[in-house]
This record gives structure tokens, C-alpha cells and sequence, in this order.
């Protein structure tokens, strides 16, 4: 079964502070592609980051980066100088492909980040 | 620059009641998916569709249908709606192997 486990439910971090997210997840497969999502209390899903498994180079986007370590099936999330809209829940989520043909979509349980002033 | 589409954005069922939640996206993607979300228990899939014409279960298919109408439209029925069922639903769409856009969710309540 392939599975995304975010061991954090909640985390805090004040503000201008660096947090890093913790992601882990589980696959059979070689090719896949990697995501982390920011729900702020509005509702809307928002893509923060992406990360391709087969590029080594980690993936940054502006004060958010993550630690991919493919071996270790680890892609972590840092967000430098974090601001108070920040404050929201991540999700970490994976996709597939299975020879060609694309698996779906599936994410973690989500980490509530809240940015203290 | 609609994006994804879904409606309605609340809704209230009697159990028993049955709906369609309506989703359509502009942006060309074959994939298109159901999520619920529920506290504690992050987004998971009821059911996607990975091109016109296919659908497949996800993790929590029990209680719902799909109908994939066309490659813009992907709809999602509750046949006899359940207070299990209360929860806020988004749909997305993506291109083939790429990140998800959803829509801005549905928040159902079933009493």
C-alpha cells in the first residue's frame, strides 16, 4: 500500500523563525512526484512546493524548501523566516506512475503550523 | 480564469436524501478527483478518474458514485446520504502526472 505519514499534528514557530515539516512516505514505485499543500483557514488548497523524484536537487520556492532523501523515503518541508500568514495546515501528498500510466493522488494527515507574533 | 469549478459550496441533507456535488474544471487535465475531508484525517480519495471515461475507487468509495460526463466534468453522488457522510468535500483536476488544483470545497452536513 502506498502511504504519506506526517508525524507532527501541530506544530509552533514564532515568527521570522525557521520550521521545518516532517514528511515520510511509502511506494513501490521508482517514478514519482512529490507535494506539499497549504490549507489556510479559508479552505482553499494551495500548491506551496513540488519535488521530482527523479531529480537530486532539492526544490526551493522563495523562503519554502525541502530535504528530499529518496533512499530514506523522506521529503521534508522548510519555511525560513516564517510569517504570520504561514499559520495554516500542510500536506504533504505523492503521485505515481505506474509505467505510464498515473496512479492517484494521496496525501498525508496534514500538520497544523500556527506562527506566533 | 475559472479553474476548478464545484458546487455547491454548503449544503444540508436530511439522511436518506440524495445529491450530486457538481465539479468542472477549464484547464484541459484528464485527472480528475473526489476528496473528503474530515478533522484529523487529512484528505482522502473517494474517487478518481484518470481520463475521460475511466473512474476508480479510492481509499473511501462506499456511499458514493461518480460520473465522469466529459473530459471537463466530474460529478459526485450521494444515492442515500448519511450523517457518516458530513464532511467537506473538494474535487481537483491535474495533468497527467503533475499537482492537483481543487476546488474551493463543500461543506455538506447530514442530519
Amino acid at each position: 500500500a502506498q502511504t504519506v505519514t506526517q508525524s507532527q499534528p501541530e506544530m509552533s514557530v514564532q515568527e521570522a523563525e525557521t520550521v521545518t515539516l516532517s514528511c515520510t512516505y511509502d511506494t513501490s514505485e521508482n517514478n514519482y512526484y512529490l507535494f506539499w499543500y497549504k490549507q489556510p483557514p479559508s479552505r482553499q488548497m494551495i500548491l506551496v512546493i513540488r519535488q521530482e523524484a527523479y531529480k537530486q536537487q532539492n526544490a526551493t520556492e522563495n523562503r519554502f524548501s525541502v530535504n528530499f532523501q529518496k533512499a530514506a523515503k523522506s521529503f521534508s518541508l522548510k519555511i525560513s523566516d516564517s510569517q504570520l500568514g504561514d499559520t495554516a495546515m500542510y500536506f504533504c501528498a505523492f503521485i505515481t506512475n505506474y509505467g505510464g500510466s498515473q496512479g492517484n493522488l494521496i496525501f498525508g494527515k496534514g500538520t497544523k503550523l500556527s506562527v506566533k507574533p | 480564469n475559472a479553474g476548478v469549478t464545484q458546487t455547491p459550496k454548503f449544503q444540508v441533507l436530511k439522511t436518506g436524501q440524495s445529491m450530486t456535488l457538481q465539479c468542472a474544471q477549464d484547464m484541459n487535465h484528464n485527472s480528475m478527483y473526489w476528496y473528503r475531508q474530515d478533522p484529523g484525517m487529512g484528505l482522502r480519495l473517494i474517487y478518481y478518474s484518470a481520463s475521460e471515461g475511466t473512474t476508480d475507487k479510492g481509499e473511501v468509495p462506499n456511499g458514493y458514485n461518480v460520473s465522469r460526463l466529459n473530459k471537463r466534468e466530474f460529478s459526485l453522488r450521494l444515492e442515500s446520504a448519511a450523517p457518516s457522510q458530513t464532511s467537506v468535500y473538494f474535487c481537483a483536476s491535474s495533468k497527467h502526472l503533475s499537482e492537483a488544483f481543487f476546488g474551493q470545497g463543500t461543506r455538506l452536513t447530514v442530519v
